[in-house]
């Protein structure tokens, strides 16, 4: 079974531009939530969506968006870019039940410059 | 906004030995999960407890979960080299939220 796959890996950005980060979910995963994760402040929850819906949101702007499809592939965008905005990158998925693992991708490596 | 701790925030011990972790949490949750990172590069999964249970075994690795303190510990015994990691804690309310992590070295 394929593993949770994030592309690209590795991303090198301006300021001001904008950057869509691709999540592909483990086959038969509906849930995809993703995390910003940066030195200073750890792993931060950005959002999670099932079945297409945005299920929860954490506390990030709304130049930080995403939308799920209906094969469960997830992707983020985050406009207007900022220097504060680089980090890793990393989205999770998860089965339908209630108690079950999260599965993590390798993560995208962003550097606003 | 992250609303776990873990203690200690870095650790290092000799090869053989075996390495404690702890992990407080804010709300009630539905399971706590602990997860290994590898210098900056994914989340790999570990192991998975349910809040009505109260400790788990998976190979070198013991959970254990205390609701009423709010609290988990994570026991890796026999501890490697390979090892060496961060280690988080996350609980699963209607999201994730993930501990500050313990930056664990394990010196051969």
């Amino acid at each position: 079974k394929a593993g949770v796959t994030q592309t690209p890996r590795y991303l090198i950005k301006t300021r001001g531009q904008q950057v869509t980060l691709s999540c592909s979910p483990i086959s038969g995963h509906r849930s995809v939530s993703w995390y910003q994760q940066t030195p200073g402040q750890g792993l931060q929850f950005l959002f999670e969506y099932f079945s297409e819906t945005q299920r929860n949101k954490g506390n990030f702007p709304g130049r930080f968006s995403g939308r799920q499809f209906s094969n469960s592939r997830s992707e983020m965008n985050v406009s207007t870019l900022e220097l504060g905005d680089s980090a890793l990158y990393l989205c999770a998925s998860r089965g339908v039940a209630e108690n079950t693992e999260a599965f993590f991708g390798q993560g995208t490596r962003l550097t606003v410059v | 906004s992250q609303q776990g701790e873990e203690d200690p925030q870095a650790l290092s011990i000799q090869e053989g030995e075996n390495a404690t972790m702890n992990c407080s949490y804010k709300t009630s949750i539905n399971n706590l999960q602990w997860y290994r990172q590898n210098s900056g590069r994914g989340l790999v999964h570990l192991i998975l407890i349910r809040s009505n249970e109260r400790e788990k075994h998976s190979g070198r690795l013991r959970v254990t979960l205390d609701t009423s303190k709010k609290s988990s510990s994570l026991l890796i015994t026999a501890s490697r080299a390979a090892d060496t990691a961060s280690y988080f804690c996350a609980t699963f309310g209607n999201q994730f939220y993930f501990g500050t992590g313990t930056s664990l070295t394990v010196i051969p």
